[in-house]
């Protein structure tokens, strides 16, 4: 199974400050089709995930530009530029290349410094 | 697009539940679907999918003890929950295509 690595766990960071996490593919997420099959999801406190990010680096309909997403192959990254309020929570990225089982990084907690 | 799962409570290990996800907004049989929980405080954990011709597979945690199914002709996805741990306390998400998640059933597994 495709191990999915996140850092850092937790994130402090001051509103308009400018944030990046990591997650680290135990294997290439390359599918021989071309595409790379990995999303970047939101938790807000006491609600369902939202999807944020498709594709490694396509916005979901509805999600603010300063989330981007980038990388390729085993390493890739969520960058917020410019925290807002509302995007605290804990963020995960998850895997659906090699897939089954699809596979959920271990998450990183965005919080108010 | 709506998805609402019903049906999670307290129940004793061992014993057995039925999950339900009704699916509004989208053409429910054109689309695979999943499960996925959420135990208390933790992460997230796939745990099982059917794609539209009701094809399916589990999570190795939960073969041969869970069974996804669904019934195009209600909009309904289940998940039939047997011989229940501890372990599998947790909220359950149906979802659909990443993009579209239920708020969750919780599931408790105690004595």
């Amino acid at each position: 199974d495709v191990v999915l690595t996140q850092t850092p766990p937790t994130l402090s960071a001051t509103i308009g400050q400018s944030v990046s996490i990591s997650c680290r593919s135990s294997q290439s997420l390359l599918h021989s089709n071309g595409n790379t099959y990995l999303n970047w999801l939101l938790q807000r406190p006491g609600q369902p995930p939202q999807l944020l990010i498709y594709l490694v680096s396509r916005l979901e309909s509805g999600v603010p530009n300063r989330f981007s997403g980038s990388g390729s192959g085993t390493d890739f990254t969520l960058k917020i530029s410019g925290v807002e309020a509302e995007d605290l929570g804990v963020y995960y990225c998850v895997q659906s290349t090699h897939a089954p089982p699809w596979t959920f990084g271990g998450g990183t907690k965005l919080e108010l410094k | 697009v709506q998805l609402v799962e019903s049906g999670g409570g307290l129940v004793q290990p061992g014993k057995s539940l039925k999950l339900s996800c009704s699916a509004s907004g989208f053409t429910f049989s054109s689309y695979g679907m999943h499960w996925i929980r959420q135990a208390p405080g933790k992460g997230l954990d796939w745990v099982a999918y059917i794609s539209s011709s009701s094809g399916t597979v589990y999570a190795d945690a939960v073969k041969g003890r869970f069974t996804i199914s669904r019934d195009n002709a209600k909009n309904t996805l289940y998940l039939q929950l047997n011989s229940l741990k501890s372990e599998d306390t947790a909220i359950y998400y149906c979802i659909s295509n990443w993009a579209y998640w239920g708020q969750g059933v919780m599931v408790t597994v105690s004595s």
